[in-house]
């Protein structure tokens, strides 16, 4: 069984600032993970992944994480956030190896302020 | 890569009438797909998989019902809509082998 928390439902940023999401996760094998980020009134889209390999994963729009085996994390961020990057970011995880099922968190809401 | 389609992308109706979304896929075979529900405050919420047609697994007892006709046709239904079930409905399909889960445009469905 897996699951996935997100820390802070909102989180409030200046434009410029850093932008750091909290995610952790449990998984009784070792995880695929990953983040997904839904704009108003717009699909999902996948941001990164992790499966293998590379802890540090980079991802699109600047944005990157860090696979932290020994904290259970998966925590998002981004060095200079832009007002473009106001949006719900969810991470997820899958069981490697499995697609049956994924588990997603209740997602952040990342607000920027000009 | 695959792509998946949903309609209709949004749809208003009111309490006790029908519901059905369709989901299709296109440039696989033999996808997984899933159904997955988003709630005001409560992220994404897998609903239904299924692994292959006429193969449907529920996660949660509700008052929806899936099924899959064809190999790259997923349905979501209920025969009677009640307002718990408002939300923004997600088809996604896994690409095995290339560790990543495609999702469909959404359908937002209000019940009124």
């Amino acid at each position: 069984a897996q699951s996935v928390t997100q820390l802070g439902s909102h989180v409030s940023v200046s434009e410029g600032a850093l932008v750091l999401l909290r995610c952790n996760y449990s998984s009784s094998v070792p995880p695929y993970l990953f983040w997904y980020v839904q704009y108003p009134n717009q699909g999902l889209q996948l941001l990164l992944k992790y499966t293998t390999g590379a802890t540090l994963v980079k991802g699109i729009n600047g944005f990157e994480a860090e696979f932290k085996k020994s904290e259970t994390s998966f925590h998002l961020t981004k060095p200079s956030a832009h007002m473009s990057d106001a949006a719900e970011y969810f991470c997820a995880v899958s069981l490697s190896g499995g697609y049956q099922k994924v588990t997603f968190g209740t997602g952040t809401k990342l607000q920027v302020i000009p | 890569s695959q792509t998946i389609h949903q309609w209709p992308a949004t749809l208003v109706q009111p309490v006790g009438s029908p519901l059905s979304l369709e989901c299709t896929v296109e440039g696989t075979s033999n996808p997984n797909l899933y159904w997955y529900r988003q709630a005001a405050g409560r992220g994404l919420q897998l609903l239904f998989y299924s692994v292959g047609i006429g193969q449907i697994s529920s996660e949660v007892p509700q008052n929806l019902s899936a099924s899959r006709p064809q190999d790259r046709q997923f349905i979501l239904s209920s025969k009677k809509l009640l307002l718990s079930d408002s939300g923004f409905y997600l088809c996604a399909s896994p690409s095995p082998g290339r560790n990543t889960i495609y999702f469909g445009e959404g359908s937002w469905l209000t019940v009124v």
